[in-house]
């Protein structure tokens, strides 16, 4: 049973345009969530996190947005450059910050230039 | 610091080899993580450790499997014997309480034929 789910395996977006990638979680408990980076033949590289106490994060081109009630958050990354195709995880932990987490499938981004 | 360090990049092997897996993490980090990532299953939390002891490791998928951290600078998964099912990329992971995420190695590509 997946607790994190990214139901959009891919995602092509045009360059300069918003690029917004979903996930949903199941687990009331989870009260932390990251989003990682991952380039092919690297690991999986921190990209901004939200606490459950917030709705929204920013840092530069990336906000995530929490909707605790529908159980939901999305990344937002504008503009999106060719540079931020890769796959993006979702990743969601409780009550120990970053320890223990439970990643989603991830979403492969295409930003065509 | 180099980040996390892992080793060897990629394995191949035959069924039923030995193989091990071998990680250092970043200096002054007390949690190691050990991730598997297939297609069907995305990336999936293995085992981790907090200050050398093993905390949880409800994620192992069967006896052949074995971890351990002899020390704070290093870790080995082990596989024995290995059937071509445990084919998938393994990553190590490190953090600390005063991190707000794990910080990832490049991984081990295992192939097992």
């Amino acid at each position: 049973d997946q607790q994190v789910k990214q139901n959009s395996p891919s995602l092509s977006v045009q360059e300069g345009r918003i690029s917004i990638l979903n996930c949903d979680y199941t687990n009331s408990m989870f009260d932390y969530f990251l989003w990682y980076k991952k380039y092919p033949a690297e690991g999986p590289t921190f990209l901004i996190s939200i606490s459950s106490i917030k709705d929204k994060n920013e840092d530069g081109r990336f906000t995530v947005f929490l909707n605790k009630s529908a159980k939901h958050l999305s990344l937002h990354i504008v503009p999106s450059q060719p540079g931020d195709s890769a796959v993006y995880f979702c990743a969601a932990s409780s009550g120990a910050g970053s320890y223990q987490l439970t990643f989603g499938k991830g979403t492969k981004l295409s930003v065509i230039p | 610091d180099a980040g996390v360090i892992q080793s060897p990049r990629h394995e191949v092997t035959e069924m039923g080899q030995e193989v091990t897996l071998r990680c250092k993490p970043i200096s002054g980090h007390d949690y190691l993580f050990w991730y598997r990532q297939t297609m069907m299953r995305g990336l999936e939390l293995l085992i981790y450790f907090n200050n050398n002891v093993p905390i949880d490791d409800s994620g192992m998928p069967e006896d052949r499997f074995s971890a351990k951290m002899p020390n704070a600078s290093f870790s080995t998964l082990k596989i024995q014997p290995s059937e071509p099912r445990d084919s998938a990329v393994y990553f190590c992971a490190s953090s600390s309480l005063a991190e707000e995420t794990q910080y990832f190695g490049p991984g081990t590509r295992l192939l097992v034929l």
